[in-house]
């Protein structure tokens, strides 16, 4: 079965641009987390949606948001990017009362 | 303090040793605990899953939870130069989400 799908797996952008990271969970899977892991350092946890509704925040900058879709699939759009941005962004899926949650590769994100 | 606690290492062990990995966490009512590995600019992958107190063994990994001491360990038995990674421990949250350790930085020395 296919895995988690992220993309891009790359990006670069200017300082105040934007960006727009995809997650494509695991088929059937109803819930998807966001997590930013700077260099050398742990996942920290973004944000989670479960059936299209967000159900819990973490440590997500306001000019960040995101949201599930009707397809389970989410969205992160980030804006005015920030060098301290720079990081790789996982995202994961997960079924309903199964604790585990399956990473996608993530996206490399690189501001300059 | 962080929630979740583990040495950063690296730590350094011969191959076909035994690897032990040690993490505390602060939240006496956390009922999930995780190993992950990750290779360097890759996602993280479950190792074990461990919900009750005691051992849990798959293959050449134990994971130990010791719910009084609020400790949970993994063992890598006949360590081998590919599990040399960054483990990193995590803790479920109230809401599912995940709440990780710093990770540490395993090497197997052939």
């Amino acid at each position: 079965a296919a895995g988690v799908i992220q993309s891009p797996r790359h990006l670069i952008k200017e300082k105040r641009e934007t960006a727009t990271l995809k997650c494509y969970p695991i088929s059937r899977h109803d819930t998807v987390y966001w997590y930013q892991q700077g260099p050398g350092q742990d996942p920290q946890f973004l944000i989670s949606f479960y059936e299209k509704m967000q159900s819990d925040k973490g440590s997500i900058p306001d000019r960040f948001s995101a949201q599930q879709f009707s397809d389970y699939h989410s969205e992160l759009n980030m804006s005015s990017l920030e060098l301290g941005d720079s990081a790789l962004y996982f995202c994961a899926s997960s079924l309903t009362g199964e604790e585990t949650q399956y990473f996608g590769p993530g996206t490399r994100l690189l501001v300059l | 303090q962080k929630e979740v606690e583990q040495n950063s290492g690296p730590l350094s062990v011969p191959e076909g040793a035994i690897a032990s990995l040690n993490c505390t966490y602060s939240d006496r009512v956390s009922q999930s605990f995780f190993w992950y590995r990750q290779y360097s600019g890759k996602s993280p992958e479950l190792i074990m899953s461990i919900y009750s107190n005691g051992d849990k063994e798959d293959g050449r990994f134990t994971a130990q939870l010791n719910k009084a001491s609020q400790y949970v360990s993994l063992l890598i038995r006949d360590s081998q130069p590919s599990d040399s990674a960054t483990y990193l421990c995590a803790v479920r949250g109230s809401n599912y989400q995940l709440i990780w350790g710093a990770g540490t930085k395993l090497i197997i020395k052939p």
